[in-house]
């Protein structure tokens, strides 16, 4: 069985700050794929990035970065200098062919930046 | 490109009432999900299919709940009777499976409420 952790539920940060959203997952699996999605109140899941287990680099969008780490099996997400429309639930996830081709959510962050 | 439609956007009913609803994948996309997101909570997969073959319908329950994509291309979701507990968001999602995977595209979900 596959699990993502979000333990974080919510953070509310002022504008400019920067903020980290932690994910920690489980998986038997020696190759997998991790991924972020944020979730505006739109509703609509909007993909981020796609991290294969074999490639630890770190990676930097813009104002988002992302830090992956096998031998702590996290995934963090930080946003640079949050803005307002950062404000959505962001959702990580995990997926293995070996547990049915599934992807497994983590509960999710609800952030807020607040001007 | 036009993304994954669903509709409704909305839906109240009442108990026992039966209730559908419709997604049409990205256009050449063959895997198709449906995705229940209760409230606070991250995405749980219902079914999921290759084409117009479920091959994962593990989580779907089968006594109220059925879905079918008939021809490969949009699929319907349909609860009957619903009951109270089945307020949720119904997202739908499509992906180009061949090797490998690839990321899911989402739709804008469903918003039940039954009353």
């Amino acid at each position: 069985a596959q699990k993502v952790t979000q333990a974080q539920t919510e953070i509310s940060v002022v504008e400019k700050e920067d903020v980290t959203l932690d994910c920690v997952y489980e998986t038997r699996d020696t190759t997998y794929y991790l991924f972020w999605y944020k979730q505006p109140p739109s509703g609509e899941l909007v993909f981020l990035i796609r991290r294969n287990s074999f490639d630890e680099q770190n990676e930097i969008s813009g104002r988002y970065s992302w830090n992956f780490q096998k031998s702590t099996s996290s995934f963090n997400f930080t946003i640079t200098a949050s803005q307002v429309v950062d404000s959505a639930v962001y959702f990580c996830a995990l997926f293995s062919k070996n547990a049915g081709n599934m992807l497994t959510f983590g509960g999710g962050t609800r952030l807020m930046v607040k001007p | 490109e036009a993304g994954v439609v669903q509709s409704p956007r909305y839906k109240i009913i009442e108990k026992k009432q039966p209730v559908a609803f419709w997604c049409n994948p990205i256009s050449g996309h063959n895997t198709l999900y449906w995705y229940l997101q209760n409230l606070g909570q991250g995405p749980e997969l219902l079914i999921r299919y290759e084409n117009e073959e479920a091959v994962d319908d593990s989580q779907l329950p089968k006594d109220r709940f059925s879905a079918e994509r008939l021809k490969g291309v949009d699929s319907t979701l349909k609860i009957q009777p619903a009951e109270l507990g089945d307020s949720a968001v119904y997202l739908c999602a499509s992906s180009f499976n061949i090797q490998g995977y690839n990321e899911q595209f989402f739709g804008p979900g469903t918003r039940l409420t039954v009353l």
